[in-house]
């Protein structure tokens, strides 16, 4: 059964970069019916798109998140990671990880349990 | 962007009630509408996707139906487990977004 799993520090300073990693666990992340991306979840609010990207390198970005965010894949371990920069006390959330849907319909139908991520000096 | 707006944002119901929570797109999205559980401290779990197809291992007191701009997610009959909260999104085109959600509560 498909896993995914974030990683990456809780906390985070403002002005820094958030990175976190989501591995991905009994299945291949190199399917080429699949995407993976980020989704956010600020406290008490509703969820946010970040990114997706394919296995081999193509990505696109939510543009509310202008120039920030980058999103990777390292299909040697089975991961994909996403960067966040300079980033403020409005980036405090729980990040998850998802896997989308490639063929036609895009939705989300596997998820990281989520990581807390909090942007404080 | 394309907005989602969802109806209520709340509601109360008990057990065995039938229960019709709404989702309207700001502009014409086909069926690339999906529906998500999510649960205190959990991950959202898809329930329904292309507007009316109900992923698998979901119960099937759960349907979803719609097109265009208008769409509704019914709970045949509501059971314990089903208080949560609930959340469209649009997946036409990018960047998807969500509703702001519809929080079922016991009444």
């Amino acid at each position: 059964q498909l896993q995914l799993q974030e990683s990456g520090p809780g906390l985070v300073k403002p002005s820094e970069a958030l990175s976190l990693t989501c591995t991905v666990s009994g299945g291949s992340i190199s399917s080429s019916s699949y995407y993976w991306g980020w989704i956010r979840q600020p406290p008490g609010k509703g969820l946010e798109w970040m990114g997706s990207i394919y296995y081999r390198g193509s990505a696109y970005y939510n543009p509310s998140l202008k120039s920030r965010v980058t999103i990777s894949v390292d299909t040697s371990k089975n991961q994909f990671s996403l960067k966040l920069n300079s980033v403020t006390a409005a980036d405090t959330a729980v990040y998850y990880c998802a896997r989308r849907d490639g063929n036609y319909y895009y939705y989300m139908d596997v998820w990281g349990e989520g990581t807390t991520v909090t942007v404080s000096s | 962007d394309i907005w989602m707006t969802q109806s209520p944002s709340s509601l109360s119901a008990s057990v065995g009630d039938r229960v019709t929570i709404t989702c309207r797109a700001s502009q014409d999205i086909a069926n690339y509408l999906n529906w998500y559980q999510q649960k205190p401290g959990k991950a959202p779990k898809l329930l329904i996707y292309a507007a009316s197809s109900l992923q698998s291992g979901v119960p099937s007191r759960f349907s979803g139906s719609g097109s265009g701009t208008d769409f509704t997610l019914t709970i045949s009959s509501l059971q314990p487990e089903d208080f949560a909260t609930y959340c469209c999104q649009q997946s036409y085109t990018t960047p998807y977004t969500f509703g702001q959600g519809t929080k079922l509560e016991i009444k």
